[in-house]
């Protein structure tokens, strides 16, 4: 099947600085890819969809100049957490689906946890 | 506004019984319905699609069923393993081409007990 790898799995930041976290479809070309939040037992909490090429539509209350999402190439996206703070904590993950006449599935990285300190 | 309701909560059985998940969801215009299981601390992994016309599909041990007209769907998990306890998630995505358009269940934690 489909593989969507995501990097890093863990990252480890101080308070204050940026982080980049990449999505990339290895075997497919993703049109669309999703970047999700998750708290502790809780459903991922979509953030923002970016098509290749146009920018990233945001969720309500989701800061897109805090979390910057570029989708540069079909098979890369990145999310960059800005200025992150303790509370920028939390579990990421991505998911992409390829292009119509493609299967509906969509796939999901495996999650970068996100630790500020 | 589509909602997706799953429901137990959290389910604890033990090792090598069957065990059955709800999902009763409220998405129109409906596209497709996805099963995932989510370990701890890993992005999900599908189990099973569904669009419309299909009522029933198995993978393994698991096999989701789907009734578009009362918008139910069910996961059982047949004959249950330690490997099992995780989390899973019953997604339902609208529109014609999307998939990501998707609105996601809160997921049942099952926790499988020796």
């Amino acid at each position: 099947g489909a593989v969507v790898s995501q990097h890093p799995s863990r990252v480890i930041c101080k308070s204050g600085t940026s982080v980049k976290i990449e999505c990339r479809s290895l075997d497919f070309q993703a049109t669309t890819m999703f970047w999700y939040r998750q708290f502790p037992k809780q459903s991922l909490m979509l953030m923002a969809t970016s098509n290749e090429g146009s920018k990233a539509t945001y969720e309500q209350g989701v800061e897109k100049d805090k979390f910057l999402i570029n989708h540069a190439s079909l098979t890369l996206s990145t999310l960059t957490v800005t200025s992150a703070h303790p509370e920028d904590s939390s579990f990421y993950i991505c998911s992409a689906i390829g292009p119509v006449g493609y299967t509906a599935e969509a796939f999901f990285g495996q999650g970068t946890r996100l630790t500020v300190v | 506004k589509n909602q997706v309701e799953q429901s137990p909560q959290s389910l604890i059985i033990l090792e090598g019984k069957n065990c059955t998940l709800q999902c009763n969801y409220t998405v129109s215009p409906f596209s497709n319905l996805r099963w995932y299981k989510q370990d701890t601390g890993r992005g999900p992994v599908s189990l099973t699609i569904m669009t419309f016309s299909e009522n029933t599909k198995s993978n393994g041990r698991y096999t989701a069923t789907l009734d578009a007209d009362t918008k139910q769907s069910s996961l059982h998990i047949t004959a249950s393993q330690l490997s099992d306890s995780a989390s899973y998630i019953c997604v339902v995505s609208a529109g014609s081409t999307n998939a990501g358009k998707s609105t996601f269940g809160d997921g049942t934690t099952l926790t499988v007990k020796p």
